[in-house]
């Protein structure tokens, strides 16, 4: 079975400042792997998708993720945060047919 | 109207009401989805439908009902409900659930915020 653990519940930040959200999975079956992004009273964005080729995924917003096959991550980056990024970010893996997210991490910028 | 679309936003309802939720896809998808949101847990995926066949149910509640009529349609028909059913309902589509990577990536709705008094 296929399971995905983010390991921070929440992450504050100063705005400017680097984030880095990580995302570990686990799964016997090549996945394919996605960052969403919520903000209050919205549903879920896609921000990102690993499905083959470049381990460096870029994304909307100046976001981008790498696919780390040996150490079965797919941390989500950011080099410079800013206020409007303030929002639960969801790492998910697809071994196929249905979406398996992780239990979401909270994003909070600071001024 | 774009996207997934989801009606009510916000919905109230006692124990022994009976309600709908409103799903609608404009992306020409095939399959569709209900999650529930409750807060501190992961999304839970309720229902999935692949060309109007329900393909999975993860031991969903009978008092949830879902209905897919057509590919672009899907309904949730609620009814005696309890506390703890209050969440965020989500509704996604895809455009399949077989046929390659670029078929799994959903689309999700704003969702409804259900409370049940």
């Amino acid at each position: 079975a296929q399971s995905v653990t983010q390991l921070d519940s929440q992450v504050p930040v100063f705005e400017e400042a680097p984030v880095e959200l990580r995302c570990n999975y686990s799964s016997s079956v090549s996945v394919y792997l996605f960052w969403y992004v919520q903000y209050p009273n919205q549903g879920l964005q896609l921000l990102l998708k690993y499905l083959s080729g470049s381990t460096l995924v870029k994304g909307i917003n100046g976001f981008e993720a790498e696919f780390n096959k040996s150490q079965t991550s797919f941390h989500l980056r950011k080099p410079s945060v800013h206020i409007s990024d303030t929002a639960e970010y969801f790492c998910a893996v697809s071994p196929g047919g249905k979406l398996i997210f992780g239990q979401g991490t909270e994003l909070s910028v600071k001024p | 109207e774009t996207g997934v679309t989801q009606t009510p936003r916000h919905l109230v309802m006692g124990m022994t009401n009976k309600k709908s939720l409103k799903c609608e896809q404009h992306l020409g998808h095939n399959a569709m989805y209900w999650y529930k949101q409750s807060a501190k847990k992961p999304l839970e995926l309720m229902f999935v439908y692949n060309f109007k066949e329900q393909t999975e149910n993860n031991s969903v509640p009978s008092r949830f009902s879902p209905e897919c009529p057509n590919s672009s349609h899907l309904f949730l028909h609620l009814h005696t409900l309890q506390p703890e059913d209050s969440a965020l309902y989500l509704c996604a589509s895809s455009q399949g659930t077989s046929g390659g990577a670029n078929f799994y990536e959903q689309y999700f709705g704003p969702g409804t915020r259900l409370t049940v008094t």
